[in-house]
């Protein structure tokens, strides 16, 4: 169980553009998503917390109207990068947070690679 | 809020031999620690986490980690690796919560275990 999808996988888009990047928990209900970012051979920064039926929360530094999160169902959160730029090319990781779980564990996605042209 | 130190980038071992991966962690209240495996252009997969109780714990691939109170630490270890270990790990801290709320993961930088024959 505790498996954590992510879609697409890969995605070449051209500058200016918007792409939408899906995170869903296959097996369970997520209160929580979190969105990472990962550059090359770099850690994952933590760019915002997404609460079910609620608005994200973004770390310091990070352009909500930018990076735009809606976590419509306890299954499923959206990233939207909008008007991208070669600068948002990078590793976008989500995972979840089963609910109503004392201490439980993150689960993570598989990642999307983003490349902007 | 928390902060983690992998001191070690890159780890280079001959297969069968063992190894130990360093991870200091540094936080004003108590903390949940755990380790993570990354595979190329994967997300992360949990190898082990403390929560509470044993400071010995033992995790998937015959992997374990000592929590260490007093010298806030929390080294991962393996007494053999295969070839197949080769891969980023990433120690994690988060606040210890008493209720099912998530808590933010704070991410070491990562070392590079690199196996090899």
């Amino acid at each position: 169980g505790a498996v954590v999808s992510q879609h697409p996988s890969w995605v070449i888009c051209k500058s200016g553009t918007s792409v939408k990047i899906e995170c869903r928990s296959l097996d369970f209900q997520a209160t929580t998503m979190f969105w990472y970012r990962q550059f090359p051979k770099q850690s994952l920064m933590l760019m915002a917390t997404s609460n079910e039926g609620s608005k994200a929360t973004y770390e310091q530094g990070v352009e909500k109207d930018k990076f735009l999160i809606n976590h419509a169902s306890l299954t499923l959160s959206t990233l939207t990068v909008t008007s991208a730029h070669p600068e948002d090319s990078s590793f976008y990781i989500c995972s979840a947070f089963r609910a109503r779980t004392i201490g439980e564990t993150q689960y993570f996605g598989p990642g999307t690679r983003l490349l902007v042209l | 809020a928390q902060s983690v130190t992998q001191l070690d980038s890159q780890v280079p071992v001959f297969e069968e031999a063992p190894v130990e991966l360093r991870c200091n962690y540094s936080s004003s209240v108590s903390v949940y620690l755990f380790w993570y495996v990354q595979y190329p252009n994967q997300g992360l997969q949990l190898l082990l986490k403390y929560l509470s109780g044993s400071t010995l714990v033992k995790g998937i691939n015959g992997f374990e980690a000592e929590f260490n109170k007093s010298q806030t630490s929390f080294h991962l270890r393996k007494p053999s690796v295969h070839i197949s270990d080769t891969a980023e790990y990433f120690c994690a801290v988060s606040a210890a919560r008493t209720t099912g709320t998530a808590s933010k993961l704070t991410f070491g930088t990562g070392t590079r275990l690199q196996v090899t024959l």
